[in-house]
């Protein structure tokens, strides 16, 4: 069965320093999103990406964050100068079509924990 | 403002014993309510997904129900298990120009022995 796989599965970092996480969606799905989990909180929606350029950012996506699709299987979020509030659990999804549409269910990977020291 | 709130926050049960998950959404425009499923230190699962027309959804021992006129859903979980320990998340998705999806804080159910 098909899955989303994300690397690394755990990150520590130093304050200040440059992360990239990684991610390979589902290989005939269209649609990547990027999600963060604090510790004991609720997922919250960072970026959706479609057809190579961001559709939907949220206000947490800001300018530390980026996204990229370096080639027709990856999908990577960095984090240029990472911070303490960094600290949480990333996950990629992706879908078929747009997320919340009926037909178009998300699959998420099973996350990189960062932890920002 | 979009909102999804979930009650319990957590929960305890007797594994075989039946419990049932809330939840209220401030969403609109409505598109679809899904209920995932996510293991500690997981990603979440889909367990079922409605839309505004459909009132009740089942997936095995998981049964969902919606009503769209109070913006309630439940999530029914029959038998437990011990797997079934997890937190159980409620998503709605609006389409306003684009989907947005909102994720509630979560149940985090537990099944004892």
């Amino acid at each position: 069965e098909p899955e989303v796989t994300q690397t690394p599965s755990h990150q520590v970092t130093q304050m200040g320093q440059e992360v990239i996480l990684r991610c390979v969606p589902i290989s005939n799905h269209l649609y990547f999103y990027w999600y963060r989990q604090i510790l004991g909180q609720k997922v919250e929606f960072l970026v959706s990406f479609y057809n190579n350029e961001i559709s939907e950012k949220s206000e947490i996506f800001d300018d530390q964050f980026s996204v990229e699709r370096p080639d027709g299987s990856n999908f990577t979020l960095k984090i240029r100068s990472t911070k303490l509030e960094d600290s949480a659990m990333y996950f990629c999804a992706s879908s078929g079509g747009p997320a919340g549409k009926f037909s178009d269910e998300q699959f998420f990977g099973p996350g990189t924990r960062l932890t920002v020291l | 403002k979009n909102q999804v709130e979930q009650s319990p926050q957590s929960l305890i049960i007797l594994e075989g014993k039946n419990c049932t998950l809330q939840c209220n959404y401030t969403v609109s425009p409505f598109s679809n309510l899904r209920w995932y499923k996510q293991d500690t230190g997981r990603g979440p699962v889909s367990l079922t997904i409605m839309t505004f027309s459909e009132n009740t959804k089942s997936n095995g021992r998981y049964t969902a129900t919606l009503d769209a006129d109070t913006k309630q859903s439940s999530l029914h979980i029959t038998a437990s298990q011990l797997s079934d320990s997890a937190s159980y998340i409620c998503v709605v998705s609006a389409y306003t120009g684009g989907f947005k999806t909102i994720f509630g804080a979560g149940t985090r159910l537990f099944v004892k022995a």
